[in-house]
């Protein structure tokens, strides 16, 4: 089975444009939830969606948003950056079936934010 | 709130040699999983190990294994003949049972010397 991917893996902005970045999880799994991880603040929980629907929602401004598809996929949109945003974005999937709430990482989004 | 602490930052062991590293949490919750993950150099975030709390069984995957002491909240990782592949930053992590949101420690990061 392939694993979590995300695209890009690198990209760079300058403050004041936003981005979206995309994950596609393990065939099969419908949770997906996003991480920021910086080297001040360390791993961050961002969202989860399940079905479409955010689930969980972490401590970050509104300038922070996610969606799901249909088919699992997610995106999460950056809206107005700003420096303190460059970080490493990590999608993770899970079966969220009882016994298999083990979540599974991509390699991650690199954000440098100019 | 989950807290996740993990109070040693660097680590260092001899290749073939055992190692363990610490990681203490609180919760009010009795139910709710905890996990071992290991981010090497190219940022990939890989699972190592993981724990239910209702297991009383610590668990074990080859040369990794787990102290899960409930009682006190502690959750350490044993690695045995450490191998120079094992160099990497490890977190620990706590989740519900219903999965979704991981709460990470600040990560330890370890390094096998020839």
């Amino acid at each position: 089975k392939a694993g979590v991917t995300q695209t890009p893996r690198y990209l760079i902005k300058t403050r004041g444009q936003q981005v979206t970045l995309s994950c596609s999880p393990i065939s099969g799994h419908r949770s997906v939830s996003w991480y920021q991880q910086t080297p001040g603040q360390g791993l961050q929980f961002l969202f989860e969606y399940f079905s479409e629907t955010q689930r969980n929602k972490g401590n970050f401004p509104g300038r922070f948003s996610g969606r799901q598809f249909s088919n699992s996929r997610s995106e999460m949109n950056v809206s107005t950056l700003e420096l303190g945003d460059s970080a490493l974005y990590l999608c993770a999937s899970s079966l969220v079936l009882a016994g298999e709430e083990t979540q599974y990482f991509g390699p991650g989004t690199r954000l440098l934010v100019l | 709130a989950q807290t996740v602490t993990q109070s040693q930052p660097e680590m260092s062991v001899q290749e073939a040699e055992t190692v363990t590293l610490s990681c203490t949490y609180d919760t009010s919750e009795s139910n709710y999983y905890l996990f071992w993950y290991k981010q090497p150099p190219s940022r990939q975030m890989i699972l190592v190990i993981r724990q239910e709390a209702y297991k009383q069984q610590n668990a074990t995957e080859n040369r990794f294994s787990v102290n899960f002491q409930k009682a006190a909240k502690s959750f350490s990782l044993k690695i045995s003949d450490s191998q120079l592949g094992d160099t990497a930053m490890y977190f620990c992590a706590f989740g519900f049972s219903s999965g979704s949101r991981l709460t990470f420690g600040e990560g330890t990061q370890l390094t096998v010397n020839p």
